[in-house]
């Protein structure tokens, strides 16, 4: 079954960029027919949708996030990624990557009709000089 | 603030029955698939319902799904230990053009 792991730097500095990675595997992202999103929790808070890619490479962002958000797709490496940039104190929280089926109607497509139906296991990004 | 609102916690007794209440607008419950989602102390969230009332293979038939205008809830049956969790709520907002999480409420079985 499709499987997914968040890695990347567990601290980062204010005002440099957040740069994480979620590689998928059990599947392809070339494949098509998946979103693939970002989600954040702040501590003891809930949950905040950050964005989506398709493999294709199109994306949709929070609107309160998209000046600084950048999601990308590397199909070669069946990754893809979420950089943030100038982070501050606010951006600490568990990021999750997760996936999500693609539904078409006679006349339009869904990201979420499905919902998010795999999950990674979330990492802790913490803002910090 | 989050623009679907849930209660912060509910309890009940075990084998007793919960429901949970997520209150939307037009622009995304009333207009968009609801999905549910269950979260476990220090564990990712998990996909419990979707488009309103449906659940994905795997998951117990205790949960049910179900909406109403622009307000949705999530019920549990037979209420067990293993069910204590955050759950949440979730739409489409054609309004903020995103993916909008609820408030999120804590069940406790008491």
């Amino acid at each position: 079954q499709v499987q997914l792991q968040e890695s990347g730097p567990g601290l980062v500095k204010p005002s440099q960029t957040l740069s994480l990675t979620c590689t998928v595997s059990g599947g392809s992202i070339s494949s098509g027919g998946y979103y693939w999103s970002w989600i954040r929790q702040h501590p003891g808070k809930g949950l905040e949708w950050i964005g989506y890619i398709y493999y294709s490479g199109s994306t949709y962002y929070n609107p309160s996030l998209k000046s600084r958000v950048t999601i990308s797709v590397d199909t070669s490496k069946n990754q893809f990624s979420l950089k943030l940039s100038s982070v501050t104190a606010a951006d600490t929280a568990v990021y999750y990557c997760a996936r999500s089926e693609r539904y078409c109607s006679s006349t339009s497509c869904y990201t979420y009709y499905y919902g998010m139906d795999v999950w990674g296991q979330g990492t802790t990004v913490t803002v910090s000089s | 603030q989050s623009v679907l609102t849930q209660p912060p916690s509910v309890s009940e007794a075990p084998r007793q029955r919960v429901t949970i209440s997520c209150s939307g607008s037009s622009s995304n419950i009333g207009n968009n698939a609801v999905n549910w989602y269950q979260q476990l102390p220090g564990k990712a969230p998990k996909l419990l319902i979707y488009y309103d009332d449906l659940l994905p293979s795997g998951v117990s038939d205790r949960f049910s799904g179900s909406k109403s205008g622009t307000s949705a809830s999530l019920a549990i049956s037979g209420l067990q230990s293993e069910d204590e969790a955050d759950y949440y709520c979730a739409a489409w907002d054609d309004s903020l053009n995103g993916y909008v999480f609820g408030t999120g409420t804590k069940v406790t079985v008491l």
